[in-house]
């Protein structure tokens, strides 16, 4: 069965360092994956996806970034936190992109930028 | 405009009950998929059930089932025999044929079961 790793849960970092958060999939190959984010009480933002090693899409514009070294890992990552950029990011994985199909979710990072 | 409309922000049931949680939507496209997500505190996001617009049938899974009405554009979730497990945030959303890539979720409706 596919399994969604995302880590780490939680993560408290300064404003201005660095920020690299790992999601990795398991059962099954090239999947479609995506960052999500969700601001506190709300619903959730698609941020980044790929649909393959190397190919990424930004659906906004901000201090963030994401990669896809390898087929079944997805990398979100920033040179220098802002205080907006605290949240809850969510790692997700589709089969395809078609409106049938659902997304399956990571556990989720908790991002504090103090 | 909103694609994915939910009304109710806080809902409460008491345990054994049915509740119904609103839902609304806005697509051009003829082919879309709707979908339901449960949050529960612990963060993760649980889905639930799936309805397509071509599908004739309500969706059932379970204790859910969707109420799917195409024409007003509606699909709201049903959860029959509350149980206190089923205290989260539950989410719509919904992909569209012409943007497949992106799920585009509601606000969220924070049901909370009483015992």
């Amino acid at each position: 069965s596919q399994t969604i790793h995302q880590w780490p849960a939680t993560l408290v970092q300064p404003v201005g360092s660095p920020l690299s958060l790992e999601c990795t999939v398991e059962g099954t190959s090239n999947p479609n994956l995506y960052w999500y984010r969700q601001a506190a009480g709300r619903g959730l933002q698609l941020l980044f996806y790929s649909v393959g090693i190397g190919q990424i899409s930004s659906e906004v514009p901000q201090n963030l970034s994401a990669s896809r070294p390898q087929d079944r890992q997805f990398i979100l990552s920033s040179k220098k936190l802002l205080l907006s950029d605290s949240g809850f990011y969510l790692c997700a994985w589709s089969v395809a992109d078609r409106a049938s199909e659902k997304l399956f979710f990571g556990s989720g990072t908790q991002l504090s930028v103090l | 405009a909103q694609k994915i409309t939910q009304t109710q922000p806080g809902m409460f049931v008491q345990e054994k009950e049915a509740v119904t949680l609103d839902c609304t939507y806005d697509t051009s496209d003829q082919s879309y998929g709707l979908f339901w997500y449960k949050q529960p505190s612990s963060g993760e996001m649980i889905f639930l059930i799936y309805q397509g617009s071509y599908d004739e049938q309500n969706a059932t899974e379970g204790r859910y089932s969707l109420n799917f009405q195409k024409a007003r554009k509606s699909a709201n979730l049903v959860i029959s025999a509350s149980q206190l497990g089923d205290s989260a945030m539950y989410f719509c959303a919904m992909r569209e044929r012409g943007s497949a890539r992106q799920l585009t979720f509601g606000s969220g409706t924070q049901l909370t079961v009483l015992p």
